[in-house]
């Protein structure tokens, strides 16, 4: 089962940051938070993961709590190519490489 | 260079008729991953690879499932006595390896099973 919660939905005007948070309570020490997003009729695609620092690259930033329970993915100028379902992964490298999607959030963003 | 290729992109079968989804990762790729996403449902992971073994099968709903590779490069998921429940997008990716886990995933076979 999924390790984390996340909103089903929420929207975001063009050009606005999209502040998409995910909640992973139980998460264990060793334990990475991934994100992933799928926009439509495409596979996923991986967009940045996190331990217990921030982090930045040319796509989004990764703010993690520094209790590590949560997390808030970051798109600094959401674009209309940003609509997607964006799914956030608390991955443990014990598991093989296993990638266990939760529901995600479906992020729409409006002109 | 070129991503994950999959093949076909669309297939239409009939109940209990077998069926083969074939998957070329990245180039000099070790990792191989195979998952399926139904309908209105989440990603679900199915069989994973590192070079041409399999150490987790865990995901395989059933024993009508099984996928092979070869030359630690193209992977082929067999479906056999396809059932309609079997209906769905089928999605493989691949990493440098296993513990690098950025996965980079094909656009799918749609796989309808009437």
């Amino acid at each position: 089962d999924a390790k984390t919660t996340q909103p089903p939905s929420m929207d975001c005007a063009e050009g606005r940051a999209a502040n998409l948070p995910c909640n992973h309570s139980t998460i264990s020490g060793n334990e990475y938070v991934y994100w992933y997003r799928q926009i439509h009729s495409q596979g996923p695609q991986y967009i940045i993961h996190g331990l217990k620092n921030n982090e930045t690259n040319e796509m989004a930033s990764l703010i993690i709590t520094e209790d590590r329970k949560s997390s808030t993915l970051i798109l600094p100028h959401a674009t209309l190519r940003d609509t997607a379902v964006y799914y956030c992964i608390v991955y443990n490298y014990n598991q093989g490489g296993k990638l266990i999607f939760g529901q995600g959030t479906e992020l729409s963003v409006k002109p | 260079g070129a991503g994950v290729s999959q093949s076909p992109s669309n297939k239409v079968t009939e109940k209990g008729k077998d069926v083969e989804l074939r998957c070329d990762p990245i180039s000099g790729h070790t990792a191989l991953y195979w998952y399926r996403q139904s309908l209105g449902q989440g990603l679900e992971f199915l069989i994973y690879f590192q070079g041409n073994s399999a150490p987790d099968k865990s995901g395989l709903p059933s024993d009508r499932f099984s996928a092979e590779r070869t030359g630690g490069s193209v992977s082929t998921l067999t479906i056999q006595r396809t059932q309609q429940e079997d209906s769905a997008v089928y999605l493989c990716a691949s990493s440098l390896r296993q513990d690098y886990n950025e996965q980079f995933f094909g656009p799918g076979t749609r796989l309808t099973v009437l």
